[in-house]
Order: structure tokens, then sequence, then C-alpha cells
């Protein structure tokens, strides 16, 4: 089964690192496909956060940042703010599904 | 500024039908394949299809397969997603969403709408 995972939930302190893992399969990651990552604050749409693996669209803080390797991908976050606070989805595409695939997405809790 | 801007949710019974629209600008709307994604209440997000820039090629997910069609009318620059024989696991917010690379494929999502809920109850 075609299906990207990702922990239900990760928390740190202001100013802290956390990171949030995306492991999925070689219909998905490990065939290549970029992964892309999200965030959605609260009652409001998802906004894209991470393109192409590890490139950050204008307007995006460089305390966000991304990488791939093999079946899985991390987003990193340094420096965490309250604003922070959100969940975070990450996406890629499955040539089994022929389609998009998010993963399940993560709550971060910024303590 | 891209605009996309979702309508036609509501509450609807189980095995009727509903058609969202979703009216975009601000954008070249025919440079572009379009697609719709869905979240259910509490929970993530679900790609539903994907429509290429002149309707040629399209995709499903398996979950709606055969009972939701994607469709384009460039010249109104607007997508459309007809849902029949809806499901109560049809109850979700559904995105209209812009890919960054006009895909219909592997690609990313750099506009979305704020959504249209789609309710499905007796």
């Amino acid at each position: 089964q075609s299906v990207l995972t990702q922990p239900p939930s990760v928390s740190g302190a202001p100013g802290q690192r956390v990171t949030i893992s995306c492991t999925g399969s070689s219909s998905n990651i490990g065939a290549g496909y970029d992964v892309h990552w999200y965030q959605q604050l609260p009652g409001t749409a998802p906004k894209l956060l991470i393109y192409g693996n590890s490139n950050r669209p204008s307007g995006v803080p460089d305390r966000f940042s991304g990488s791939k390797s093999g079946t899985s991908a991390s987003l990193a976050i340094t420096g965490l703010q309250a604003e922070d606070e959100a969940d975070y989805y990450c996406q890629s595409y499955d040539s089994s599904l022929s389609g998009s695939l998010f993963g399940g997405g993560t709550k971060l809790t910024v303590l | 500024e891209v605009q996309l801007v979702e309508s036609g949710g509501g509450l609807v019974q189980p095995g009727r039908s509903l058609r969202l629209s979703c009216a975009a600008s601000g954008f070249t709307f025919d440079d572009y394949a379009m697609h719709w994604v869905r979240q259910a209440p509490g929970k993530g997000l679900e790609w539903v299809s994907g429509i290429s820039w002149n309707s040629g090629s399209i995709g499903y997910a398996d979950s709606v397969k055969g009972r939701f069609t994607i469709s384009r009318d460039n010249a109104k620059n607007s997508l459309y997603l007809q849902m029949n024989s809806l499901r109560a696991e049809d109850t979700a917010l559904y995105y209209c969403a812009k890919p960054s690379m006009g895909s219909v494929g592997a690609t990313d999502f750099d506009y979305w709408g704020q959504g249209t809920l789609v309710t499905v109850s007796s």
C-alpha cells in the first residue's frame, strides 16, 4: 500500500530545533519523485513551505529546511517560534497510484 | 495575485450528487493543470483528482474513481468536480489547488483556495 508516514506529533521549546520525518517507499520517494512540505495553520488552507525536496518559496524563512535521502525526507525547523505551531504535511507523487500522495500530517506544538 | 475561489458545497444526502466549482484568476489558467484536494474534518489532506491544461490527461484517487468527474472550462477560467453517489466518507473540505509547474503528474501545489465544505448526511 502506498503511504507516506509521518509522526502524529512533535514538540519543542521556543528557540529549539525540531525535525519531522516522512517515510515512503519505492513507488514514491524512493522512485526519485520530489517531496514537498506544507504548513497548515488552524482554520486555514495549506501553504507551500518547501518544494522540490529542499527549496523554499519566496517569503518562507530560512529557519525551514528540507532534505531527502532514499525513501525518506525530513523537514527541519530551527529557532522555533510560537507562530510555527501548526500541522505539517509532506507530499510526493506515487507511480502505483498515478497521483499525488500526502503524509498523514504532523502536529507541531511549541511548548 | 492568484486567487482560487471554490463554491458549490453544502449538505447532501447519501447517494445524491453535487457539483463543485473553482473560479481562478491572477494567472494564465490554460497554462496549468489543476487539482482537487480534500480534507475530512479533523483529518489529513487527500488528493482527489487532477486534470491537464487541455483535459487530455485526468487522474483520480481510487476512493473516488467511477463516482467523481473532474472537468474544466478554460474560456471561463473554471474548474469543476461532479460528485455522484456521495457517501458519508466524502464529507470534507474540498480545496482547488494550482500546481507550480503546470503538471497533472508529479508536482507541488503553490496556491490553494479556501475550500468549500461538503457534508454527506441523511
